[in-house]
């Protein structure tokens, strides 16, 4: 398995313009998850969904911050509009339901934000 | 409010030497806890994990300590090697949840 894809893996956008991440996680993965790693709170998790269904959004910032997943095997995060501070490296990541067994979660490489 | 402290940003270790990297979680709810390395320009990895039914876990190099009336775990790299040098990270999540709540991380370097 090619593991968890990220795309663009960089985008540099000005301030007001929407911008949108890409990932496509493990296939046969339950669980998808969006974090954004800053200097001041390590990962951040912002929203994560279980078969295809947000199931804690609470740590999305602001109303500027949407997160969508159509099918099982895409997943959207969208900022609009973008702001200086919104500047990060955003990380998806999947994991599989095992039932009363743990897991780990894989994560993709990352898409570094920069709004200027 | 964070769940998950790493009250270390950063880690300097002798090659060959142990490196121990702590971590302190304030919800008794969670049960099972995580450690991650990452290097830079990718993303994080998963390196070793515990439930809360155990106090230790070892995996060669890598053991992680569990102490549940402190709420506190560490990992023991032992030798360390300078490609050990990373970001750290500790998560915790629950069987209830299933979401991974991390800390802020530790950069260890391990010099030659």
């Amino acid at each position: 398995d090619a593991g968890v894809i990220q795309s663009p893996r960089h985008e540099v956008t000005e301030m007001g313009q929407e911008v949108t991440l890409r990932c496509k996680p493990i296939s046969g993965h339950d669980y998808l998850f969006w974090y954004r790693q800053t200097m001041m709170r390590g990962l951040e998790l912002l929203i994560y969904f279980n078969n295809n269904v947000p199931i804690d959004d609470s740590g999305m910032p602001e109303d500027r911050f949407s997160a969508k997943m159509p099918n099982a095997s895409f997943s959207t995060l969208k900022i609009q509009p973008s702001e200086p501070r919104d500047s990060a490296v955003y990380f998806c990541a999947s994991s599989r339901d095992r039932g009363r067994e743990y897991t780990e979660a894989f994560f993709g490489q990352g898409t570094r934000l920069t709004v200027v | 409010d964070q769940q998950v402290k790493q009250n270390s940003p950063s880690l300097s270790v002798q090659e060959g030497r142990i490196s121990i990297l702590n971590c302190d979680y304030t919800n008794s709810m969670f049960d099972y806890f995580l450690w991650y390395k990452k290097y830079p320009a990718e993303g994080p990895t998963f390196l070793i994990s515990i439930s809360s039914i155990k106090d230790k876990n070892e995996d060669g190099r890598f053991t992680v300590f569990l102490n549940k009336s402190a709420k506190h775990l560490s990992l023991h790299i032992v030798p360390s090697q300078p490609g050990d040098s990373a970001v750290y990270f500790c998560a915790a999540s629950s069987l209830g949840t299933y979401k991974y709540i991390f800390g802020t991380g530790t950069r260890l370097k391990v010099l030659a």
